[in-house]
């Protein structure tokens, strides 16, 4: 069964205190692993999208990393801004319809 | 990147009547939509899978007779919550997928999401 699991499930963090969030999966054939920021009361907001091991992209101070088992969401000098819910989600199986699997998410809190 | 509305943002109700929300893609088109509910603290809960010109697919335990889902045009999705009741008081959230079900790479994006409180 195809699952994701993100750790740790909340993380505090001082400002410009680097650090890194997990998300592990089983997935039957992945074909693209997403990273989403939520913060309260909206809809997710797209970060990130890693199709293959040893993928890597960047975007401001958030860099995202993938293998075979986990992505790694790496945040670098975290401002308070930077503070919401950081979901995980993975896409597998070449019959789900383009179904995404979500993880609990990770709740990051920077404060100044 | 795309953009994804949804409307209402938020919508009271009595028990026993029923409420419609529309997803709509603004700059993109998209074959393939998809809806969510969200429970405090909680994840995303896949509901089901909107599909333009054909019949939704529902995820298991999902009562598609409850949650009736539309997809008429390459840009809107409607989700109609029939004989509202307070348990399914929720965040209701779409999203739509760039690119067609054949392409290997895409991307999807969300709504800012529909909270629904029945009375």
């Amino acid at each position: 069964e195809d699952q994701v699991t993100q750790s740790p499930e909340a993380l505090r963090l001082q400002e410009g205190e680097s650090s890194s969030l997990n998300c592990s999966y089983t997935v039957s054939g992945l074909r693209g692993l997403f990273w989403y920021r939520q913060d309260p009361g909206k809809g997710p907001e797209f970060l990130f999208t890693l199709y293959s091991a040893g993928e890597e992209k960047e975007k401001e101070r958030l860099k995202a990393t993938l293998t075979k088992k986990e992505s790694f969401l790496h945040i670098t000098a975290p401002k308070p801004e930077d503070s919401a819910t950081y979901l995980c989600a993975v896409q597998g199986g070449y019959n789900q319809g383009g179904k995404l699997i979500f993880g609990q998410g990770t709740e990051l809190s920077v404060k100044p | 990147g795309a953009v994804v509305s949804q409307h209402p943002s938020w919508v009271i109700c009595k028990s026993g009547t029923s409420v419609k929300i529309e997803c709509r893609s603004l700059d993109f088109q998209a074959t393939t939509m998809f809806w969510y509910r969200q429970f405090p603290k909680q994840s995303l809960m896949l509901m089901a899978t909107s599909n333009e010109g054909s019949k939704a697919t529902y995820e298991q335990g999902v009562e598609k007779d409850k949650f009736l889902i539309n997809h008429a045009s390459l840009t809107l999705s409607t989700l109609t919550v029939t004989s509202a009741h307070p348990e399914d008081s929720s965040f209701y959230i779409c999203s739509a997928r760039v690119g067609g079900p054949g392409q290997a790479n895409y991307e999807q994006y969300f709504g800012p999401g529909t909270r629904l409180t029945v009375t």
